[in-house]
């Protein structure tokens, strides 16, 4: 099984909607957890961080599920410029990051 | 930005052949992982460096190496390049152990 797991997507929604998505990992002794985006054949650069009580900052809000193991981002009012892929991240350990292979948002106009 | 950079940004190689990757960190981050990017999938950990020593290690074989310097700047080194081995190589900086920040990568291609 493996470390994380997301919904590929593609999700195809309209400028100004509103798109969700989630991700499972499968150790439950996982202690951080993260959303990075990654523009095409560029870098991963950090979104959020993801918390116990939800957090939002903007119009992205994420959220944490220790018990179902699952965590979420919701994007609000959609613009062209949130099409990217987004990587689920989780920290098992001290030093590595888990990587979920990325859910695709397309915003169209 | 990061303040990470890495060198070169692409590079083609051939099977066999052996290649080392350079990454400088931002400043004052005393830690660097490596990651390796095959196109479609999540970046796959390679190993982290913690002040000039291996602080852990993915599942990569041996042939996969690192160093770190003591100015926190990495190498990664990969010998007996294989087909496989074509991906987007990330190095990561972090001031601990857990928020990490790319680089933009190497992108490698072996023939």
């Amino acid at each position: 099984r493996k470390e994380v797991e997301q919904d590929p997507g593609p999700f195809n929604v309209p400028e100004g909607a509103t798109v969700a998505f989630n991700c499972t990992y499968s150790n439950s002794a996982s202690q951080s957890f993260f959303w990075y985006r990654q523009d095409c054949r560029k870098e991963p650069k950090l979104l959020m961080s993801v918390y116990s009580s939800g957090n939002e900052d903007g119009r992205f809000t994420a959220q944490l599920n220790r018990a179902s193991q699952y965590i979420s981002l919701l994007i609000r009012d959609s613009k062209l410029s949130d099409s990217a892929t987004y990587l689920c991240v989780v920290n098992p350990n001290d030093y590595k990051l888990s990587f979920g292979a990325g859910t695709t948002v397309t915003v169209r106009a | 930005e990061t303040g990470v950079t890495q060198s070169p940004t692409h590079l083609i190689k051939t099977r066999g052949q052996q290649v080392t990757l350079r990454c400088s960190s931002q400043s004052g981050h005393n830690t660097v992982s490596w990651y390796q990017q095959a196109l479609g999938q999540g970046p796959q950990f390679i190993f982290q460096y913690y002040r000039e020593e291996e602080n852990g290690r993915g599942n990569f074989p041996p042939r996969f190496s690192g160093l770190q310097f003591p100015n926190y700047s990495s190498e990664l080194n990969v010998n007996a390049l294989e087909l496989d081995d074509s991906a987007l190589y990330l190095c990561a900086s972090s001031p601990g152990p857990d928020t990490q920040y790319f680089g933009p990568g190497t992108r490698l291609t072996v023939l």
